[in-house]
């Protein structure tokens, strides 16, 4: 059983458009995290929350926001989509210093 | 601030052949500890092998490192590359402020032909 779950899976959106990627872990991990993927960038910190009803600024969190709820789930939110923000994103949450990962979210601006 | 450079951005090599993905980092925290993560294609990114004691080799589905804490290095080896190795490695290490999860490489794609 997947215990890091994304959706949607993929996802196409307009510019200028609100997108809403959410995740849910079974884990019982008090730290989740959004992370981008993008080709030559590697894996980049958009934010990342340690304790329901609090979130922290990444090392890219310009354009995004998040929300934790509860433990179980941490959503992030594009606004005001833009071009630049098709990539990859991933979900993870995390115990001592392993991360467990969500399967992704391919989203496409157009 | 924490840093990991992956030198390669894409290795190709012939099955059976021995594979090396170069990893180095900076950071100001004596204990880092490195790991290696692998992304196959369509499914989610995994630890492959974590860092043991300064010297000690760590091995895992026939993979292996060693991390050397005076060359700030941590690379990845295998003797012999199979072709389900074909995916994406990260090198990554824990970072000074531990709240903020791993610090990532670029990556390293691999590529392994019969």
């Amino acid at each position: 059983e997947a215990a890091v779950t994304q959706s949607p899976r993929s996802k196409v959106a307009v510019t200028g458009g609100k997108v809403t990627l959410s995740c849910h872990q079974t884990n019982n991990h008090d730290y989740m995290y959004w992370y981008r993927q993008d080709t030559g960038h590697g894996l980049r910190l958009i934010h990342y929350s340690y304790v329901a009803d609090s979130t922290e600024k990444g090392d890219i969190p310009d354009g995004y926001k998040a929300s934790r709820p509860s433990q179980e789930n941490f959503s992030l939110i594009l606004e005001l989509a833009s071009l630049s923000q098709t990539a990859v994103y991933f979900c993870a949450s995390r115990l001592e210093n392993t991360l467990y990962f969500g399967a992704g979210t391919r989203l496409s601006v157009l | 601030g924490d840093s990991v450079t992956q030198k390669e951005g894409l290795v190709t090599l012939t099955e059976g052949l021995p594979v090396m993905l170069n990893c180095t980092y900076q950071t100001i925290y004596s204990n880092a500890f490195l790991f290696w993560y692998v992304h196959y294609l369509n499914e989610s990114p995994r630890l492959l092998l974590k860092s043991s004691t300064d010297n000690k080799r760590t091995e895992h589905q026939g993979f292996h490192a060693t991390l050397h804490k005076s060359s700030s290095s941590f690379h990845l080896q295998k003797s012999s590359a199979q072709l389900s190795d074909s995916a994406l490695y990260y090198c990554a290490l824990s970072p000074t402020n531990y709240a903020q999860g791993l610090t990532f490489g670029l990556g390293t794609r691999v590529s392994v032909f019969p």
